[in-house]
């Protein structure tokens, strides 16, 4: 059971244009969330979260909303750059219970970001 | 610099054998994580261990054992149990504390290949 889905495999968008990767998920219990970014061969590397009691997280060109009622959320990255292309994934955890500070990610998002 | 270090980068398996991947951190953290990755999926949690001498199965631990004798270092061992290897693994670490919820530092990765 895929408790976290990012349904576009991948993206493409012209450089200076907005990237909007999404994020589904079905869990309830989930109350954190966070983006992350990977190249080829490398680890991820942390980007933005955002916890369950906001709607919008923002750090200079990367933006998280989260829509609690729909379980989704979204990254905009405004303005996109060549250098952004990479895989996203979407991770989300949980306090307490036997759950407490796992991760359970999404498939991931190829964004390619065109000159 | 502080960091996570995993090693090999590419490793191939023998039918039959066990293969041990080695992790290890010198960021000072408690946590411990192995995710696979494999094409099209997202992360999934092999493993984890919140502290010494103490570790979880995650969601698909067949075929897989770890062992956490020292804080720095969280080794996996691929067993001939497990029939489909070939992944990228993934090794990470978190520390404890208000600011470090869920915010793992990931390795560069081991291949995994069947020979």
């Amino acid at each position: 059971d895929q408790q976290v889905k990012q349904n576009s495999p991948s993206l493409s968008v012209q450089e200076g244009r907005i990237s909007i990767l999404n994020c589904d998920y079905t869990n309830s219990m989930f109350d954190y969330f966070l983006w992350y970014k990977k190249y080829p061969a490398e680890g991820p590397t942390f980007l933005i979260s955002i916890s369950s009691i906001k709607d919008k997280n923002e750090d200079g060109r990367f933006t998280v909303f989260l829509n609690k009622s729909a379980k989704h959320l979204s990254l905009h990255i405004v303005p996109s750059q060549p250098g952004d292309s990479a895989v996203y994934f979407c991770a989300a955890s949980s306090r307490g219970g036997t759950s407490y500070g796992k991760l359970t990610f999404g498939q991931g998002t190829i964004l390619t970001v065109h000159p | 610099d502080g960091g996570i270090t995993q090693s090999p980068k590419y490793l191939f398996r023998k039918e039959g054998q066990n293969v041990t991947l080695s992790c290890e951190q010198n960021l000072n953290h408690d946590a411990m994580y192995w995710y696979r990755q494999d094409p099209g999926q997202g992360l999934r949690l092999i493993y984890y261990s919140q502290i010494v001498n103490d570790f979880q199965k995650g969601d698909i631990a067949e075929g897989y054992s770890v062992s956490r004798e020292k804080k720095e270092s969280f080794p996996l061992t691929v067993t001939s149990a497990q029939k489909n290897p070939t992944a990228f693994y993934l090794c990470a670490s978190k520390g404890f504390g208000a600011g470090a919820r869920e915010k793992l530092f990931f390795g560069s990765g081991t291949q995994l290949s069947v020979l």
